[in-house]
């Protein structure tokens, strides 16, 4: 079966200093993994996605993730946080086969301080 | 391209009371998915549209839920007599054909049962 586990449920950083984000995923095929983040009374948006194409993927807002297929894990990175990075991410694994239904990582609540 | 839209935002209903939700996929995306979120989990899976065919439902999905997709345009979620439990944020995903393709959810109903 697949599955996310999202490791840390909330993270505090301050503002300028980095975010890592863990995601560990479980998976018989070759994923396709996403992040997505969540504001606050806003929809669920895409960071970024990785589909084999490069282990190494860049996102919107600085944030970047690298698949690493003997850790089976895809953890989330930012050089720099901004109090604006304050929100809940998930990461998200498609099933290869299901209809590539999205199955979900029970969420990472970051905080940022001043 | 509006993006994917939900009405209403918000519903207050009493225990015991039907309601139905609608969701407006994004045109051209023949895929579209419900999905469950309360507070402090991720988003779980509900059910599948593959233009107007339902193609898979969560054991989440009880007798009480059903959905539909006329004509694989918008879709509706009903919940029959409904249970405090049913309180959650209901989303809609709409995505176009591929295994690696983007997700794009709408901002959600927030059902409140009393």
């Amino acid at each position: 079966a697949q599955s996310v586990t999202q490791l840390d449920s909330h993270v505090s950083v301050s503002e300028g200093t980095p975010v890592l984000l863990r995601c560990n995923y479980s998976s018989s095929y070759s994923p396709s993994l996403f992040w997505y983040v969540q504001h606050p009374n806003k929809g669920l948006q895409l960071l970024l996605k990785y589909t084999s194409a490069a282990t190494l993927v860049k996102g919107i807002n600085g944030f970047e993730a690298e698949f690493k297929k003997s850790e089976t894990s895809f953890h989330l990175t930012k050089p720099s946080a901004h109090m604006s990075d304050a929100a809940e991410y998930f990461c998200v694994v498609s099933l290869s086969g299901g209809y590539n239904k999205l199955i979900f990582g029970a969420g990472t609540r970051l905080a940022v301080h001043p | 391209d509006t993006g994917v839209s939900q009405d209403p935002r918000h519903k207050i209903t009493k225990r015991g009371q039907n309601v139905t939700f609608r969701c407006d996929p994004i045109s051209e995306h023949n895929r579209l998915y419900w999905y469950r979120q309360t507070l402090g989990q991720g988003p779980e899976f509900l059910t599948y549209f593959q233009n107007e065919a339902q193609l898979e439902k969560s054991r989440l999905l009880s007798d009480r839920f059903s959905a539909e997709r006329p004509k694989g345009s918008f879709s509706t979620l009903e919940i029959q007599r409904t249970e405090q439990g049913d309180s959650a944020m209901y989303l809609c995903a709409s995505r176009a054909q591929g295994v690696n393709t983007e997700a794009f959810f709408g901002q959600g109903t927030r059902l409140t049962v009393v």
